[in-house]
């Protein structure tokens, strides 16, 4: 089993849509989760950061966490055009979530339909 | 600040020919990493250094390859003799320690073809 599991998509919706992105991970000292997004051609930035279970919400983006679960999501609300990229997952068991010990999800492809 | 800049954005090479990537983190970046991407496999860390040091090449996949950061400012990675297989969007980042939330700054990457 792979350590991080993410759906690459392409998952296609339509502007305005509310979209669901996924990850599911085994290791549980995982403690710090982040979700990146990667325009073509370009590289990933970071877009949410959270620590521990729960949710943390910035404008239309909400990420939540379930550690009991390994499971964790980010929603977008009023998807725009704009927010199609590929949206990455990385989590770090290293304390302030240390760059050094990131593992990332392969990524989900997000196509948003105008 | 210019962000992190990565050199040259695209190259093609022949297989056996040496090939030098290179990077530029962002100033009083202490972290630098090197990636390489592809559908297959996603983002792999190869190398990361800190403080100009190699900290962690357990990524690197083979001998062929190697890395050095000479400075504070600059970085390379080296692929020696290139193969088809090593084809990969390669990404460089840089991060500063401290804190609780260490943010990965990444180059806009080389896209390397071997053919």
């Amino acid at each position: 089993q792979k350590e991080v599991e993410q759906d690459p998509g392409p998952l296609s919706v339509p502007e305005g849509a509310i979209v669901s992105l996924n990850c599911t991970y085994s290791n549980s000292a995982f403690q710090y989760f982040m979700w990146y997004r990667q325009y073509s051609r370009k590289g990933p930035e970071l877009l949410m950061y959270t620590y521990s279970s729960g949710n943390k919400e910035d404008g239309r983006f909400t990420a939540q966490v379930d550690k009991s679960s390994k499971y964790i999501s980010l929603f977008i609300r009023d998807s725009q055009p704009s927010d199609s990229a590929t949206y990455l997952c990385a989590m770090s068991g290293r304390s302030g979530g240390g760059a050094d010990g990131l593992t990332f999800g392969k990524g989900t492809h997000l196509i948003i339909q105008p | 600040d210019a962000g992190v800049i990565q050199s040259p954005r695209h190259e093609v090479t022949e297989m056996g020919q040496e090939v030098t990537l290179r990077c530029k983190p962002i100033s009083g970046h202490d972290y630098l990493f090197w990636y390489r991407q592809t559908m297959m496999r996603g983002l792999e860390l190869l190398i990361y250094f800190n403080n100009n040091v190699p900290i962690d090449d357990s990524g690197m996949p083979e001998d062929r390859f190697s890395a050095k950061m000479p400075n504070a400012s600059f970085s390379t990675l080296k692929i020696q003799p290139s193969e088809p297989r090593d084809s990969a969007v390669y990404f460089c980042a840089s991060s500063i320690s401290g804190g609780t939330n260490e943010k990965l700054f990444f180059g806009s990457g080389t896209q390397l073809s071997v053919l």
